[in-house]
């Protein structure tokens, strides 16, 4: 069984540009969700989709949004980009029923790294 | 809220020895669940093992397990017989009912084996 896909696995912008990243979660999985890794902060997290409806979402800047397809597969748009949106930025599925579950463990992706100059 | 205190930034552990890696965690929310993740230099965050709140039994999952104390809310990991594949960041981290996939992390302890 396929893990969980992220594109690209390296990005650099400048500051200013918005950006995509795309997740595509192990199949079955209908839930996905997004984190931001930093060094200063660590992991925090962003946001989740469930059956193409953000179910919940972190204390982050209206620039940050996503969305999620029919098919479950999920992308995140960043947009006017500053310099600490520089970070990994992991994207996680699981096997999330229609009701809120804590005992499954998420699956991550290998991230996508962002560099913004 | 939810949180996770992880007091080790830093470990050195002998290859094939055994290692404690701690986790405390604060809650007021009686469901919930207790996770450790590795993550490798490649970045990629890989599920180790799982504990319940409502679990009477430490989980195990081959040479990993979890000693978990509620009372003290802890939820420490343990790695046996370590080997050099072991060196990574380690992630304690916590899932509450009613907040989805919304998972807190703590800050990670990077553990690295010593041949």
């Amino acid at each position: 069984k396929a893990g969980v896909t992220q594109t690209p696995r390296y990005l650099i912008k400048t500051r200013g540009q918005q950006v995509t990243l795309s997740c595509s979660p192990i199949s079955g999985h209908r839930s996905v969700s997004w984190y931001q890794q930093t060094p200063g902060q660590g992991l925090q997290f962003l946001f989740e989709y469930f059956s193409e409806t953000q179910r919940n979402k972190g204390n982050f800047p209206g620039r940050f949004s996503g969305r999620q397809f029919s098919n479950s597969r999920s992308e995140m748009n960043v947009s006017t980009l500053e310099l600490g949106d520089s970070a990994l930025y992991l994207c996680a599925s699981s096997f999330a029923a229609a009701g809120s579950s804590y005992n499954s463990p998420l699956h991550f992706g290998n991230g996508t790294r962002l560099t913004v100059t | 809220a939810q949180k996770i205190t992880q007091t080790q930034p830093g470990m050195f552990v002998q290859e094939k020895e055994a290692v404690t890696l701690d986790c405390t965690y604060d809650t007021s929310d009686q469901s919930y669940g207790l996770f450790w993740y590795k993550q490798p230099s490649s970045g990629e965050m890989i599920f180790l093992i799982y504990q319940g709140s409502y679990d009477e039994q430490n989980a195990t999952e081959g040479r990993y397990s979890l000693n978990f104390q509620k009372a003290r809310k802890s939820a420490n990991l343990v790695i046996s017989a370590s080997q050099l594949g072991d060196s990574a960041m380690y992630f304690c981290a916590m899932r509450v009912l009613g907040g989805y996939q919304k998972v807190t992390f703590g800050t990670g302890t990077k553990l690295q084996v010593i041949p």
